[in-house]
């Protein structure tokens, strides 16, 4: 079965250090989304991107983040300077038509 | 603002014992309803969705999920719970005109020998 891979699968930086997390979707699906899991909290949707762009972002995108799909097949979520409570662990998604989303298995961010 | 709301943050049940993991949803029109798992340290799996049609939906490991539109309910359950089904589980809703899935809180489900 198809999957949406993540790497790294645990990531440790310093406070103030550049991170990207990676994601490779689906080869066929067209939406793209990245969510976050702080510890013990729920769930919270980041951005979703469609052809090439933003179409969706939540309040927790600030400038800090930026998402990339620089080639044909990797997805990029950027976090320019962490802070503390970027902590989190973050799921990549993708989907073909908007509305099934499979999952990564996520990578655990840890600031320090 | 739509919400979505898992009033169980911890249920135990005994292995063979029947489940039922309750969701409630807040939202103007019928969204797209799913629960996922999760086990320790790994990704969000589906179980399973509703979309329309037939409101008992059946999904993997034996799971299966009620949609009520008069109580705002879309309830898991699985009649015969198995140790490995230990995990933590999400309700979630998506609107059927957006793409920001919403989730709720989840369920962390222990199983007793």
């Amino acid at each position: 079965e198809p999957e949406v891979t993540q790497t790294p699968s645990h990531q440790v930086t310093q406070m103030g250090q550049e991170v990207i997390l990676r994601c490779v979707p689906i080869s066929n699906h067209l939406y793209f989304y990245w969510y976050r899991q702080i510890l013990g909290q729920k769930v919270e949707f980041l951005v979703s991107f469609y052809n090439n762009e933003i179409s969706e972002k939540s309040e927790i995108f600030d400038d800090q983040f930026s998402v990339e799909r620089p080639d044909g097949s990797n997805f990029t979520l950027k976090i320019r300077s962490t802070k503390l409570e970027d902590s989190a662990m973050y799921f990549c998604a993708s989907s073909s038509t908007g509305d099934g989303y499979t999952f990564g298995s996520g990578t655990r961010l840890t600031v320090v | 603002a739509q919400s979505v709301t898992q009033p169980d943050i911890h249920i135990t049940v005994s292995e063979g014992a029947s489940l039922e993991l309750r969701c409630n949803y807040s939202y103007g029109a019928t969204p797209y309803l799913f629960w996922y798992v999760q086990s320790p340290g790994q990704g969000l799996q589906l179980l399973l969705k509703y979309f329309s049609g037939d409101t008992l939906v059946q999904g993997i490991k034996g799971f299966e999920a009620e949609f009520k539109r008069s109580q705002s309910s879309f309830n898991l359950r699985k009649p015969s719970v198995h140790w490995s089904d230990a995990a933590e589980y999400f309700c979630a809703v998506l609107p059927n005109a957006g793409n920001m899935l919403t989730f709720g809180g989840g369920t962390r489900l222990m199983v007793k020998p």
